[in-house]
């Protein structure tokens, strides 16, 4: 059965840096086809994807939130985790992780997700 | 970035009813197209992925079709928990965006 899990701090100051982590379970991120996203959603908005790390460490991110993410795996701890630099209110989000999946025909989808954390930006 | 356009942005019904929500791709995706379910409070849930493929254990009463640029998502007998927010989103290029949501209130 795969969970997945997200932790970290549920207050940041603006401009400090956010850094979140996945804990997962049954998936390797070693397997290939495997990956995990990081998607956010403010309160009462819509989703929106961030970033997302493969088994073969390709990594890709939102261009226009490129410059302040990082996403790197830990294949032996089961876990992945998200940094944003500079955070802002606007940034005040639930952040979810989540299970990629891709069929036989090549598309991608997130089939689990994490419970997700919220994050408010606030001094 | 490909925009995903849904529409309509909320939705009132009632249970029993045949309900259809669309997402437009701003360019052709093929079929790269799912679709999920989102309950208050909760994570987002996949009902339909590469736009016709219903998700495991998912009621045969969603259905999607489309391809290209066009995708609908159909539910066929509004049952009580199926209010909810919908979302689609193209997974054929990075960012995966999704659409803003359409909501689907109790009439």
């Amino acid at each position: 059965q795969i969970t997945l899990k997200e932790s970290g701090p549920t207050l940041v100051k603006p401009t400090q840096t956010l850094t979140l982590t996945c804990t997962f379970s049954g998936f390797s991120l070693s397997t290939s086809g495997v990956g995990v996203g990081w998607i956010r959603q403010p309160p009462g908005k819509a989703l929106e994807w961030l970033a997302l790390v493969y088994w073969d460490d390709d990594k890709r991110y939102s261009p226009s939130l490129k410059s302040r993410l990082t996403i790197t795996k830990d294949t032996s701890k089961n876990q992945v985790v998200l940094t944003m630099t500079n955070m802002d209110p606007v940034d005040t989000a639930t952040y979810y992780c989540a299970h990629r999946r891709q069929n036989s025909n090549y598309v991608n989808y997130f089939d689990y997700w994490g419970q997700g954390t919220l994050v408010t930006v606030s001094s | 970035d490909i925009q995903m356009t849904q529409s309509p942005s909320s939705l009132s019904a009632s249970e029993g009813d045949r309900v259809t929500i669309t997402c437009r791709a701003s360019q052709s995706i093929s079929s790269h197209l799912n679709w999920y379910q989102q309950k208050p409070g909760k994570a987002p849930k996949v009902l339909i992925f590469a736009a016709s493929s219903l998700q495991g254990g998912v009621p045969s009463r969603f259905s999607g079709s489309g391809s290209g640029t066009d995708f609908t998502l159909t539910i066929s007998s509004l049952q009580p928990e199926d209010f909810a927010t919908y979302y689609c989103q193209q997974s054929y290029n990075t960012p995966y965006t999704f659409g803003q949501g359409t909501k689907l209130e109790i009439k």
